[in-house]
């Protein structure tokens, strides 16, 4: 069974750029959930999904983060304008209705 | 207000010593407590997940003690291996519907030859 794609796996922007980042969940998983792990802090939720419709961005920085999930699979995460303090792995995660969630390799940003 | 705390920030253990990490929580309403393991580069992996009914669970050389009254709840590491020096994450999740997962701070376990 593949696991959780994300892409890509490293990006360096400037601060007041834009970003975008996919992810596509392991495959028949309704729920998709978008972390960010800051450096020696454990992964924060920002958003998450069920099929197309947001159960949860309390935590998502609306002024400049964007979520969205097209046809309940893949999805895309942006950051515009980025500020230095975004630099973190944005970590995507996916599970059915179980509470076991499984994460992809991450995405690092760096915001220079 | 962090809800789930953990400790110790780090750990080295000797090869095949036993790596004990402790979690902490105050939210009475969590009843699901995992244990993730994060490999530099890597997102993290499920290791181990206890719920509250048990006081403890094992899965080969991992074991998870939960103890409701004080709220806490550890990972005992036992022959702890080079292999296993990662960062472990604890956390835990509501009752009630939603995933919403509160994590942990993270120890880095190092294991030494």
């Amino acid at each position: 069974e593949a696991g959780v794609a994300q892409s890509p796996r490293y990006k360096i922007i400037e601060k007041r750029q834009s970003v975008a980042f996919w992810c596509n969940p392991i495959s028949g998983h309704a729920t998709l959930y978008w972390y960010q792990q800051i450096l020696g802090q454990g992964p924060k939720l920002l958003i998450q999904f069920q099929n197309n419709g947001v159960v949860d961005d309390s935590q998502l920085p609306k002024d400049r983060f964007s979520a969205e999930r097209l046809k309940g699979v893949d999805s895309t995460l942006k950051i515009q304008p980025a500020k230095l303090e975004d630099s973190a792995v944005y970590l995507c995660a996916s599970s059915l209705v179980t509470d076991e969630q499984y994460f992809g390799p991450g995405t690092r940003l760096t915001v220079t | 207000q962090q809800q789930v705390k953990q400790s110790p920030q780090s750990l080295i253990v000797q090869k095949g010593g036993i790596s004990i990490i402790n979690c902490a929580y105050e939210n009475t309403a969590f009843d699901y407590f995992p244990w993730y393991q994060q490999f530099p580069g890597k997102g993290p992996a499920l290791l181990i997940a206890i719920r509250p009914d048990v006081s403890e669970k094992k899965e080969g050389r991992f074991t998870i003690s939960f103890n409701k009254s004080a709220k806490q709840f550890s990972l005992h590491i036992m022959d702890s291996q080079p292999g296993d020096s990662a960062t472990y994450f604890c956390a835990a999740l509501p009752s009630g519907g939603g995933n919403k997962l509160t994590f942990g701070t993270g120890t880095q376990l190092k294991v030494e030859l």
